[in-house]
């Protein structure tokens, strides 16, 4: 079955030092994989997404990610955090083929402190 | 970019009365739209599938009765919770797929659900 594993639940950071937030997954074929952020009380915002080609993605918000097909990894990162980038994070897969339903990680919340 | 919609953004109702949640897909056609609900501090939990015209496919665990979708337009999904109760009370979030792309979905703000 497919699943997203993000081991931790929260991270905290400085403002100004790199982010790197952490997503491993379980499935058969080629992964369509996810990155999103969460406000508060708010939907989720399409931070980058991998579905083929270069596997070192350019996301928004200077977010950056990296496929690796060997440690079924796709991990999210980030060189300088800003204390807006406080939030929750989730790595998500697609998976299925005609449903093409989208699994969540169980999120990464963010702390920046100053 | 998409745009999705819904609302109301926050809804307080008693229990035993029924609360309706639109979906708005608002400068694209959205052939599919997903339901999911979201517990304080949890992930989103997929609630259902909801296709342009036809019945919305349920995941496991999630009673149709209850939690009625209808997709009756290209850009309009709702959800209604029938007869709700406490252990309703949730954050609701539905995404709208972009038609011909398959995995790429655009998620509304949420409905806050408060059922006293």
């Amino acid at each position: 079955a497919q699943s997203v594993t993000q081991p931790d639940i929260h991270i905290t950071v400085s403002e100004g030092a790199s982010l790197e937030l952490r997503c491993n997954y379980s499935y058969g074929a080629t992964p369509y994989l996810f990155w999103y952020v969460q406000s508060p009380g708010q939907g989720l915002q399409l931070l980058l997404k991998y579905f083929s080609g270069d596997t070192l993605v350019q996301g928004i918000k200077g977010f950056e990610a990296e496929f690796k097909r060997s440690q079924s990894s796709f991990n999210l990162r980030k060189p300088s955090v800003h204390w807006s980038d406080a939030a929750e994070y989730f790595c998500a897969v697609g998976a299925g083929t005609g449903g093409f339903k989208t699994i969540f990680g169980a999120g990464t919340r963010l702390f920046v402190k100053a | 970019g998409a745009v999705v919609s819904q609302h109301p953004s926050r809804v307080i109702c008693k229990s035993g009365t029924s609360v309706k949640i639109e979906c708005r897909s608002l400068d694209f056609q959205a052939t599919t739209m997903f339901w999911y609900r979201q517990f304080p501090k949890q992930s989103l939990m997929l609630m259902a599938t909801s296709n342009e015209g036809s019945k919305a496919t349920y995941e496991q665990g999630v009673e149709k009765d209850k939690f009625l979708i209808n997709h009756a337009s290209l850009t309009l999904s709702t959800l209604t919770v029938t007869s709700a109760h406490p252990e309703d009370s949730s954050f609701y979030i539905c995404s709208a797929r972009v038609s011909g792309l398959a995995y790429e979905q655009y998620f509304g703000p949420g409905t806050r659900l408060t059922v006293t």
